[in-house]
């Protein structure tokens, strides 16, 4: 079993549609981390966050510490957002940052 | 400062061939990261440096596989005796410090033929 999971795998949405994009692991984190991967390679980092919610522009992060699962929800989805969606958390320890990663939630967002 | 570099973008080899990638980090960070990433799948942790010391290293690193980032700023990752299963995109990330958002560099492609 992988310490990290996302679901779902892919999602195809319609444009303005609500998306929400699951992640649980199994390991002691000290922060998780939603990223954006377009087509050709380049990773943005959206959010990092250890507790409670995050909000930026349409999309949200929030994470449950206790229940060791986040969502990553994007508001009024537009087909600028279809890229693949990664979860990836820090964990505790000498490190302290080298990520481990999901395997990416493919989002397609249709006009 | 235009963010994490890395050179060359892609790059077509032979198996049995040697290849050494590069990554420019954010002028100012500490930690400089390197990942790959197979297709379908979410990149894997290589290793990292703290400055021009290298920390940690993954099982994934095999003895074929060496990084160096001799004046802690740019690093290199040379694969020696290339094979197929090395094919994917290799990535660098930089960060301020330890627990500090990571940035990510375009990757390089590798293609083992």
């Amino acid at each position: 079993k992988n310490e990290v999971e996302q679901s779902p795998q892919n999602l195809t949405a319609q444009e303005g549609e609500f998306i929400t994009i699951n992640c649980s692991y199994s390991v002691g984190i000290s922060a998780l981390h939603w990223l954006q991967q377009h087509p050709g390679g380049g990773i943005v980092s959206l959010f990092m966050l250890s507790s409670g919610k995050k909000k930026h522009g349409r999309l949200i992060a929030t994470i449950n510490i206790q229940e060791k699962h986040s969502s990553l929800h994007i508001t009024a989805s537009h087909p600028r957002d279809s890229a693949v969606y990664i979860c990836a958390v820090s964990t505790h320890g000498g490190s302290q940052g080298n990520l481990i990663f999901g395997k990416g939630t493919k989002l397609s967002v249709k006009p | 400062d235009t963010g994490v570099s890395q050179d060359p973008r892609h790059k077509i080899t032979k198996r049995g061939q040697n290849v050494t990638f590069r990554c420019d980090p954010i002028s100012e960070h500490n930690r400089l990261y390197w990942y790959r990433q197979t297709l379908g799948q979410g990149p894997e942790f290589l290793t990292y440096f703290q400055n021009e010391a290298q920390l940690e290293k993954s099982r994934l690193l095999s003895d074929r596989f060496s990084a160096e980032r001799p004046k802690g700023s740019f690093s290199t990752l040379e694969i020696q005796r290339t094979e197929q299963g090395d094919s994917a995109m290799y990535l660098c990330a930089s960060s301020l410090d330890g627990g500090h958002e990571q940035y990510f560099g375009p990757g390089t492609r590798l293609t083992v033929t």
